[in-house]
């Protein structure tokens, strides 16, 4: 069964708004999580890393205040983009690893749409 | 920086072989892994290679040699559904990251 979810599949926002994407691990605690951005015919991309109760780690290039990461939970991590714009349409995915496995856990990501 | 580097675009038979080939230059390395992605989902793991030398799971295979840099995944007895695009990533140094190649768009025809 899935071992991470993330909310929602889907949204369609208006641009200049913030969108809230949510990331759970089930069943298991996750004190680090993954946030990847993936355009069209792209790969993933590593936007940062959500480390539960301290602040997260953005990869170069990343706008930190443009893409909000909380950690609030040992299961739940939050990405808001904030004021979005149509360049901001992506495909967010978010990860994390179990411990005493090797395997990386994807949620089954969030199609995010700028008008 | 992180290098990682694939073919990006594959065709192949159904009913044959096909390799697909990695590259990688990294500043730390603590595995490579194979994943497969169909449009619109998230990637499912296929396979995990540390040491060198060949791993076999089922039609599914994954060669490691971390002296070249070099990784590749076999795939036997194509099927239409193993049309998907597929990612090489490797883990750094930073034991839970992991980087992505650009992925290959494997194509499986009749």
């Amino acid at each position: 069964g899935a071992v991470v979810s993330q909310h929602p599949s889907r949204v369609i926002c208006k641009s200049g708004t913030s969108v809230k994407i949510e990331c759970r691990s089930l069943d298991f605690q996750a004190t680090t999580m993954f946030w990847y951005r993936q355009f069209p015919k792209q790969s993933l991309m590593l936007m940062a890393t959500s480390n539960e109760g301290s602040k997260a780690t953005y990869e170069q290039g990343v706008e930190k205040d443009k893409f909000l990461i909380n950690h609030a939970s040992l299961t739940l991590s939050t990405l808001t983009v904030t004021s979005a714009h149509p360049e901001d349409s992506s495909f967010y995915i978010c990860s994390t690893t179990r411990g005493g496995t090797y395997e990386q856990y994807f949620g089954p990501g969030t199609r995010l749409t700028v008008t | 920086g992180q290098n990682i580097d694939q073919p990006t675009e594959m065709t192949a038979t159904e009913g044959a072989i096909v390799q697909i080939n990695c590259t990688y230059q990294t500043s730390g390395f603590n595995g490579l892994f194979w994943y497969q992605q169909h449009a619109g989902e998230a990637p499912t793991f296929l396979s995990y290679n540390v040491l060198d030398g060949l791993e076999e799971k089922g039609r599914f295979s994954s060669f490691l040699s971390r002296s070249k840099g070099y990784s590749y995944l076999l795939l036997k007895e194509l099927q239409m559904k193993d049309s998907a695009s597929y990612l090489c990533a490797v883990r750094g140094y930073n034991f839970n990251k992991f980087y992505f190649g650009s992925g290959t768009k494997l194509n499986v025809k009749p």
